[in-house]
Formats: C-alpha cells, sequence, structure tokens
C-alpha cells in the first residue's frame, strides 16, 4: 500500500521554506526520501530508522513520528536547485520491500 | 566509479515481442530491485533480489521475470509485451536490503510497447 504524500505540488520564490509529508497507514521500519529531477533517476536523501537512527546529507532534515507512522522533509532557505519530484519510501519491519509514494513536485522560482 | 548500470536506455518493442532489461553492479550490493515507474504513479517494486539465486515479487510483478545467477547482475525480462508495460524502468540496489539502507539507482531504461 502506497504512502501518501502532501501536497501534490507546490512552488516557492528562492529562500522560502517548505515542508513534504509522508503517512503510512501500516507500522514503519523506515522512511526514506528520494529526489529527482526531470529525465533523472531518483537520488537519495534521507533515511529514518525506527528508534530514532537518521542517515543522510548535512543540508536535509526529516522527522520520523513512529507512532502516527508519519515522517516530513523540510526544505529551508530553498535554492533554484531544489527544484524537482521528491518522493517517499516506507518499509515495515523486516520487510524488503520499499514502496514509494506518488510524489511531490517542488519547483523554485526566482 | 560505475555504480548501477542499466541497458539498453531506449527501447521500442512491439506487441508480443520480448526483450530483456539488463542491470549490472560493481558495488557488490546483496540487495537488487527493478521499480518501474508511471506518470503520477511514483515508483512501483516490480521484482527485487536479496542475493544471488533468491527473488520475489514486489507490488506489480506480472507480466515480468527475473533471475539472479550473480551478485553483480539482475535482469528483467519482459516475456510478451504489452502496450501496458510503457514505462521507464530502474533497477536500484542497496547494502542495506532495500529497508535500511540508500538505494543506488541506475539512469533507467525507457520502454515504449506499440
Amino acid at each position: 500500500q502506497q504512502p501518501v504524500q502532501s501536497p501534490q505540488a507546490v512552488i516557492l520564490r528562492e529562500g522560502e521554506d517548505a515542508v513534504i509529508n509522508c503517512s503510512s497507514s501500516k507500522a514503519l521500519y523506515s522512511v526514506h526520501w528520494y529526489r529527482q529531477k526531470h529525465g533523472e533517476a531518483p537520488v537519495f536523501l534521507m533515511i529514518l530508522l525506527k528508534g530514532g537512527e537518521q542517515k543522510g546529507h548535512e543540508k536535509i532534515s526529516a522527522s520520523f513520528n513512529e507512532k502516527k507512522q508519519q515522517s516530513s522533509l523540510y526544505l529551508t532557505a530553498s535554492q533554484l536547485s531544489y527544484s524537482g519530484t521528491y518522493f517517499c519510501g516506507t518499509a515495515g519491519a523486516g520487510s524488503y520491500q520499499l514502496t514509494f509514494g506518488k510524489g511531490t513536485k517542488l519547483s523554485v522560482i526566482p | 566509479n560505475a555504480g548501477v548500470t542499466q541497458t539498453p536506455k531506449f527501447q521500442v518493442l512491439k506487441t508480443g515481442q520480448s526483450m530483456t532489461l539488463q542491470c549490472a553492479q560493481d558495488m557488490n550490493h546483496e540487495y537488487m530491485s527493478w521499480y518501474r515507474q508511471d506518470p503520477g504513479m511514483g515508483l512501483r517494486l516490480i521484482h527485487y533480489s536479496v542475493g544471488a539465486g533468491i527473488t520475489d515479487q514486489g507490488e506489480v510483478p506480472n507480466g515480468y521475470n527475473v533471475s539472479r545467477s550473480t551478485t553483480e547482475d539482475f535482469p528483467l525480462r519482459l516475456l510478451s509485451a504489452a502496450p501496458s508495460q510503457t514505462s521507464v524502468y530502474f533497477c536500484a540496489s542497496s547494502a542495506g536490503y532495500g529497508s535500511g539502507g540508500e538505494l543506488f539507482f541506475g539512469e533507467g531504461s525507457r520502454l515504449t510497447v506499440l
């Protein structure tokens, strides 16, 4: 079952902040975040594991609410290079399957 | 630093034809997977493997076969192509068995079935 992402799309001006949310109906072990630019492959941003461990890029921040099975990705002081489609992927404990949401399209304009 | 290599990058097939999408990784990852990406649908898991000789189905396995004879290679076979299989296909590998580690994606293979 795909996680649900919100919003579906957002337009920002350079320097503004954005939050992208990811929600699942099942108990989660991990939440991944990827960014994909048009015509390219998805690129890893961050992984959040149950228990609080996080791995990812220093300039990206995210949260994982284990009780609510929700995660949020925080993009601060946005730059033009942040434009792209952001995907969250979720996996349950003991699962080898990473299930992705439908994506959030972020456009940063000057 | 090749990472994950997919071939071909583009392919046009006629309905009913068969073909194999190739995927190779040089990072010694045990976990490999295939996703398809359609507009507005995100990435959907087709098949995955946790090591040589071990494969399993994902969300949308119908019409596809896989095998894993070596750690490096994970080919995806379309047995009898259908227009519904027109998509962009991504192969990905991970050191963390999919759920616990970063996925490294190939550049994608764009398949059109007429």
